[in-house]
């Protein structure tokens, strides 16, 4: 069994940038969730996939938008950076028709604006 | 929306001491509460989970007690180790929606050798 990954582990963007974060779920997971932690944090729910289809959204912009695929790998995309974008963003996944839901989280990636 | 709060922020131990870190949550719709560990350059790491029917969980040294009236929820370490050391994060989510998680701003737990 195949745990959260995520790629790349780290990014460097300039600020008005467009950024793309990929994840790919924990084998037999059907559903992501990104999360942002920006430093000293807790993460912050940005929104989930199911199905390949956004399942709920967290109080965050349209500019932070995302996709899933039919393997249920997931990528996040971020357009027009600003600086409070600079965080680590979280991938996690889950199972929901488990009778006890856990979510697993990936390493994340470290995305710093300048 | 829910809002969770931790504290105290930093706690520091013995090794062998035990080690208490504490929660309260404001919805209460919440009936998902889990703990996560995270250490330096890692994402969180599940270490333990409660659900609103069960007051108390047991896992070897770490357990969770929950007080559904008081919405409070705390984490209890005994035998305190140096791999303990790291920043604890407790969160809540409502029915339906374990995924969907508030998390608190987390306590960094130091464990003195």
């Amino acid at each position: 069994e195949t745990g959260v990954t995520q790629s790349p582990t780290h990014l460097i963007k300039t600020r008005g940038q467009q950024v793309t974060l990929r994840c790919s779920s924990q084998s037999g997971h059907n559903t992501v969730s990104w999360y942002q932690q920006a430093l000293g944090q807790g993460p912050q729910f940005i929104f989930q996939y199911y199905r390949e289809e956004e399942n709920g959204r967290g109080n965050f912009p349209p500019r932070f938008s995302g996709l899933q695929f039919p393997n249920y790998s997931s990528e996040l995309n971020v357009n027009a950076l600003e600086l409070d974008d600079s965080a680590l963003y979280l991938c996690a996944s889950s199972d929901p028709t488990e009778t006890n839901e856990k979510l697993f989280f990936g390493s994340g990636t470290q995305l710093s604006v300048l | 929306g829910e809002n969770v709060e931790q504290h105290p922020s930093t706690l520091s131990v013995q090794e062998g001491d035990s080690a208490v870190i504490k929660c309260t949550y404001s919805d209460s719709a919440s009936n998902y509460f889990p703990w996560y560990k995270q250490e330096l350059g890692k994402g969180p790491q599940l270490i333990i989970d409660i659900r609103s029917n069960v007051g108390e969980k047991k896992d070897q040294r770490i357990a969770v007690t929950l007080n559904k009236t008081a919405k409070h929820f705390s984490l209890h370490i005994t035998e305190t180790q140096p791999e303990d050391s790291a920043v604890y994060f407790c969160a809540a989510s409502p029915t339906g929606a374990n995924s969907k998680l508030t998390f608190g701003k987390g306590i960094t737990l130091s464990v003195r050798p």
